[in-house]
């Protein structure tokens, strides 16, 4: 199982991107990077998923680089409501049940200052 | 329901008293997850059932833990003998198949704040 690794934390302002990396130099070629969301006593929320290039949807972008060896998940204009911690997850899509035991990271606690 | 239901949210008990902790999961989701988070880190597996199978026990830390899933529905979490160190906050999810991407229907409840005193 690719081993992730991301800032322990980050502080930004209201209306900022937000751009937060995760390292995975040992990612598979079937693995896929999945970026969760916690809030304070909430259990984690996908936000988005890759496997290379670009992936953009309604609340972030995540960009992968040719040699997949990081990803950066990016909040446009974030607000107060975004702070929270963020988990960079990397796994094989194609193994399915395995998935469940990935390794949880501690996560990048984002603060979000007016 | 419309989400993952656990209870209760949360739970202070004393030390070598017995815990149960329930998981309603999302109707029709036959994979089910027992994760446990401790303070300031991420989640650590701890079981897992798929439909009628045989669930994957791997990630329990104790034989004091153990855990049901009855009808292939409700699943409760049982903790003997707590002791200080399994104070945390237990999160269960649930998803349409275990299969494929880790986001295809798995969904995290709110969790349940085990503190042992």
């Amino acid at each position: 199982l690719a081993k992730t690794t991301q800032p322990i934390s980050m502080d930004s302002y209201e209306g900022q991107e937000v751009n937060i990396t995760c390292s995975h130099n040992n990612i598979a070629t079937n693995d896929y990077i999945t970026w969760y969301q916690q809030f304070p006593s909430q259990g984690p929320r996908f936000i988005i998923q890759g496997y290379k290039t670009k992936v953009t949807n309604e609340v972030a972008s995540l960009f992968i680089p040719a040699d997949r060896k990081s990803s950066t998940l990016s909040l446009p204009r974030v607000s107060l409501s975004d702070t929270a911690v963020y988990y960079c997850l990397v796994g094989d899509m194609g193994k399915g049940d395995s998935n469940y035991q990935l390794i949880w990271g501690a996560g990048t606690k984002l603060i979000i200052k007016p | 329901g419309a989400g993952v239901s656990q209870s209760p949210s949360n739970k202070v008990t004393e030390k070598g008293k017995d815990v149960e902790l329930r998981c309603d999961p999302i109707s029709g989701h036959t994979a089910l997850y027992w994760y446990r988070q401790s303070l300031g880190q991420g989640l650590e597996f701890l079981i897992y059932f798929q439909g009628n199978s045989a669930p994957d026990k791997s990630g329990l830390p104790s034989d004091r833990f153990s855990a049901e899933r009855t009808g292939g529905s409700v699943s409760t979490l049982t903790i003997q003998r707590t002791q200080q160190e399994d104070s945390a906050v237990y999160l269960c999810a649930s998803s349409y198949t275990s299969f494929g991407r880790i986001n295809y229907g798995y969904t995290f409840g709110s969790g349940t704040r085990l503190t042992v005193v």
